[in-house]
């Protein structure tokens, strides 16, 4: 069957923006997370769903990053007024339950001028 | 703190050859542990997952182990070939209540012809 995808694969955009970023998990898993990986700071974790709900928001780094999943499949990571620090490969993954395998999407990167 | 460290954080072998790649985490309260490989601009890929409870899985040329009580795993690759050179990532889950893997940074692995 079809794998993790996200869209879009590139964007670029401009200091103080805002951004949305797409994850279309696999059919029937019910576990999907986001994590970010940038250079400097290798694979982050960033959040955590089981269904709808959201019970590990730890990884992420400010106020500005917000993420919802609806229907128990797809999610959005928003970020608003992105900083160049954002700037990184945003990556979903999702699983049949939460200590399942986890299978990535390709990942978007996100460029910020 | 809950970590996971790679060494070496390069390494290149010839064709043919057999060769260990190490992980090691900081807290045997390990829920599992999957390992990783990712190629230049590309996702992750999934190549094993081993529970808490296991101690070793293979598929194919690859064997990963776990040792909890040292706080170790290795990714065996048999035979290795050109197409395995990639960046090997192993990553922890920890806690029950989450599915957040915790990265190390990772092995990049050149097996030459």
């Amino acid at each position: 069957g079809a794998g993790v995808s996200q869209s879009p694969s590139n964007k670029v955009t401009e200091k103080g923006k805002d951004v949305e970023l797409r994850c279309d998990p696999i059919s029937g898993h019910t576990a999907l997370y986001w994590y970010r990986q940038s250079l400097g700071q290798g694979l982050e974790f960033l959040i955590y769903f089981q269904g709808n709900s959201a019970p590990d928001k730890s990884g992420l780094p400010s106020d500005r990053f917000s993420a919802e999943r609806t229907g128990g499949s797809v999610s959005t990571l928003t970020i608003q007024r992105t900083q160049q620090e954002d700037s990184a490969v945003y990556l979903c993954a999702s699983s049949r339950t939460a200590h399942n395998e986890q299978f990535f999407g390709p990942g978007t990167r996100l460029t910020v001028l | 703190k809950q970590e996971v460290t790679q060494i070496p954080a390069a390494l290149s072998v010839p064709e043919g050859e057999n060769l260990v790649l190490n992980c090691s985490f900081t807290d045997s309260a390990i829920y599992n542990l999957q390992w990783f490989r990712q190629d230049p601009g590309k996702g992750l890929t999934s190549l094993l997952l081993i529970q808490s409870s296991q101690r070793e899985q293979t598929s194919g040329r690859l064997n990963a182990s776990l040792d909890k009580s040292s706080g170790r795993s290795t990714l065996y690759i048999a035979a290795s070939q050109p197409g395995d050179s990639a960046t090997y990532l192993c990553a922890a889950i920890y806690s029950s209540n989450t599915g957040k893997l915790i990265f190390g940074q990772g092995t990049t692995l050149q097996v030459k012809p």
